[in-house]
């Protein structure tokens, strides 16, 4: 069975940093590209990062673009999302999420992890 | 960047009721839309991809259809479990981006 377990959601002040995990199980992690998605309180779904499967390319949200880094390591299957000079418009549920395939449509979703910037 | 624009963005609904929501794109992104539900709390499901074909596991009553630039999603005979939001999203290009979302719920 395939499971995303997204964990290192926080509190943190505007301007500060934090990391995502999401540790991946049952499958063959190294064969899929990973995505990162958002959800600001009580807002819609936004596309944060895609990184493909050996890590070798990476794509961002304009929103996101220069402040946030994603990347896995695929001996630990994990991936994650650091997360720099966060602002307050970061507060979000951020889910990690799979495709079944190549394409970048998103079959089974972590939980998520919730990150609040505020002072 | 292609956006999504879903319509309506909430309706009103019965039990048994056929509903149909609308995805349209900025640009033509051929077939590659999927569909997503997702209830209160909880992270989206996977209705749809490849804009018609049903994802393994997911009732008969929900249909989608569309290519190009207009997409739709029908759900046929609505049950109370169905009573959430749904979006799309396009997967032709980077970026990736989701429509804004439908709420349905209880009239």
């Amino acid at each position: 069975e395939v499971q995303l377990l997204d964990s290192g959601g926080a509190l943190v002040q505007p301007g500060g940093s934090l990391r995502l995990s999401c540790a991946a199980s049952g499958f063959t992690f190294s064969k899929f590209a990973m995505t990162w998605v958002r959800q600001a309180p009580g807002k819609g779904l936004e596309w944060v990062s895609t990184i493909s499967d050996n890590g070798g390319n990476t794509y961002y949200a304009d929103s996101v673009k220069g402040r946030f880094t994603v990347s896995r390591d695929n001996s630990q299957n994990t991936l994650y999302l650091q997360m720099n000079s966060l602002r307050a418009e970061d507060t979000a549920i951020y889910f990690c999420a799979k495709p079944p395939s190549t394409q970048v449509y998103l079959s089974h979703w972590g939980r998520g992890s919730l990150v609040t910037v505020s002072s | 960047d292609i956006q999504m624009t879903q319509s309506p963005s909430s309706l009103s609904a019965s039990v048994g009721d056929r509903i149909t929501i609308t995805c349209r794109a900025s640009q033509s992104i051929n077939s590659w839309l999927a569909w997503y539900q997702q209830k209160a709390g909880k992270a989206p499901k996977l209705l749809i991809y490849k804009a018609s074909s049903l994802e393994s596991g997911v009732p008969s009553r929900f249909s989608a259809s569309g290519s190009g630039t207009e997409f739709t999603l029908t759900i046929s005979g609505l049950q109370p479990e169905d009573f959430a939001t749904y979006y799309c999203q396009h997967y032709f290009s980077y970026p990736v981006t989701f429509g804004q979302g439908t709420k349905v719920d209880i009239k």
